[in-house]
């Protein structure tokens, strides 16, 4: 157990719908990342947010946000989905902003858009 | 950008042999290495992390050598039991996008007994 958690576990929802995917990072880590993982495009890097800030941002479509709270947890909202937007979404967290700080990986959110 | 390349895709040992996992990197400003296993239906696994100022880590029957002239670095699994299946990856750090990490395409290592 990394101690990252992530809710909920599994949801399926129709194409044109909104989602919201929760994580609470490790204890005093202040760092978030939000991965997608997909069978044809692997571990993708979204976003990173740190102590509450955006940070980093990958190949996230304009379509999907993040926020992180004051209490560090953050939030993944993904909207208008296609399809294609069906992949393993992993949060990760690390004590600090740096790429050279280890990240630990809750244990995901499988999402299915039919 | 950074790039990474891992092989093989897949990997079939028998139990008590050698596993070994090559990743190549594109950015020579990368300083961290991570590997990472991940069981089916869980989230990567840690496992193990070299940083560019060491040549070689080792923790029990996995071990890690890096080397930065050539842009590579290995995973070596000695001993290897059926739990040790799993799909692994490797990553990179890059300072592209604000410092984060870029991710080889796995490998399904598959034990057998």
């Amino acid at each position: 157990d990394s101690g990252v958690t992530q809710t909920p576990k599994h949801l399926i929802t129709a194409t044109g719908q909104r989602v919201t995917l929760r994580c609470s990072p490790r204890s005093g880590d202040l760092s978030v990342y939000w991965y997608q993982q997909s069978l044809d495009q692997g571990l993708q890097f979204l976003i990173q947010y740190y102590n509450g800030e955006e940070r980093a941002k990958g190949n996230i479509l304009e379509r999907f946000s993040a926020q992180q709270f004051p209490d560090l947890h953050s939030e993944l909202n993904l909207s208008s989905l296609e399809l294609g937007d069906s992949a393993l979404y992993f949060c990760a967290s690390s004590v600090d902003i740096g790429s050279t700080y280890e990240q630990y990986f809750g244990p995901g959110t499988r999402l299915t858009v039919t | 950008g950074e790039n990474v390349e891992q092989h093989p895709s897949t990997l079939s040992v028998q139990e008590g042999d050698s596993a070994v996992i090559k990743c190549t990197y594109s950015d020579s400003a990368s300083n961290y290495f991570p590997w990472y296993k991940q069981e089916l239906g869980k989230g990567p696994q840690l496992i193990i992390d070299i940083r560019s100022n060491v040549g070689e880590k080792k923790d029990q029957r996995i071990a890690v050598t890096l080397n930065k002239t050539a842009k590579h670095f290995s995973l070596h699994i000695t001993e290897t039991q059926p739990e040790d299946s799993a799909v692994y990856f490797c990553a990179a750090n890059t300072m592209e996008y604000g410092n984060k990490l870029v991710f080889g395409a796995g490998t399904i290592l598959r034990v057998k007994s």
